[in-house]
């Protein structure tokens, strides 16, 4: 059984163009997250919801809006990509005040050419 | 700014070595140190965790140590595998804050175990 899922793996597509991010959590986790992994491996997060409500947004562009339908689901939408967005997402999920482990899911590669 | 700095970078053991990495953090708020795993092509895996409350935790071959007068913890790997080899992360949180638990990073250790 997957706990947390993305979709699609690998995203290619060119400067200029919109795409969405999918993430799916089965745990039951009221808490979601967006994390940004570089070239160089660093993890740093993007975004929370605490149930379907934005908890944390650090320095992102604007380009960047995510969207929680629910609490079991957290989509990234990125408008106009730059070649510097290219880059892993990871999506992860945790309960609060349930020990504060996040589970992550298995990423999504962008490549902007 | 970078709150939790990691060392080294990369590390090679061999079989049966023992490998340590380093972290410091500089905001004494944070109260909740874990590490995680993560494995080419896929997300990072929690391995342990530590509260400021203890100066040691293991959990099978893995082990942290916490000084926090240092602010400086340390995961220690025995009698490492091949198997082990993977990127490490320390990572440091300040649990209190409203409850949503903001993790921020260290900048992740290569280790490669040799058989």
């Amino acid at each position: 059984d997957t706990a947390v899922s993305q979709t699609p793996k690998y995203l290619v597509t060119q400067m200029g163009n919109d795409k969405s991010i999918k993430c799916e959590q089965n745990l039951g986790h009221d808490t979601m997250y967006w994390y940004k992994q570089d070239s160089k491996k660093f993890l740093k997060i993007m975004f929370s919801y605490n149930n379907k409500e934005l908890i944390i947004n650090e320095t992102v562009p604007n380009r960047f809006s995510p969207k929680s339908p629910d609490k079991a689901h957290l989509n990234l939408h990125i408008n106009s990509l730059e070649l510097g967005d290219s880059a892993v997402y990871f999506c992860a999920s945790s309960q609060v005040g349930g020990g504060y482990e996040q589970y992550f899911g298995p990423g999504t590669r962008l490549t902007v050419t | 700014q970078q709150q939790v700095k990691q060392s080294p970078q990369s590390l090679i053991v061999q079989k049966g070595g023992i490998p340590i990495i380093n972290c410091a953090y500089e905001n004494t708020a944070f109260d909740y140190f874990p590490w995680y795993q993560q494995f080419p092509g896929k997300g990072p895996a929690l391995l342990i965790a530590i509260r400021p409350d203890v100066s040691e935790k293991k959990e099978g071959r893995f082990t942290i140590s916490f000084n926090k007068s240092a602010k400086q913890f340390s995961l220690h790997i025995m009698d490492s595998q091949p198997g082990d080899s993977a990127t490490y992360f320390c990572a440091a949180s300040n649990s209190r804050s409203g409850g949503y638990n903001k993790l921020i990073f260290g900048a992740g250790t290569r280790l490669a175990v040799h058989p």
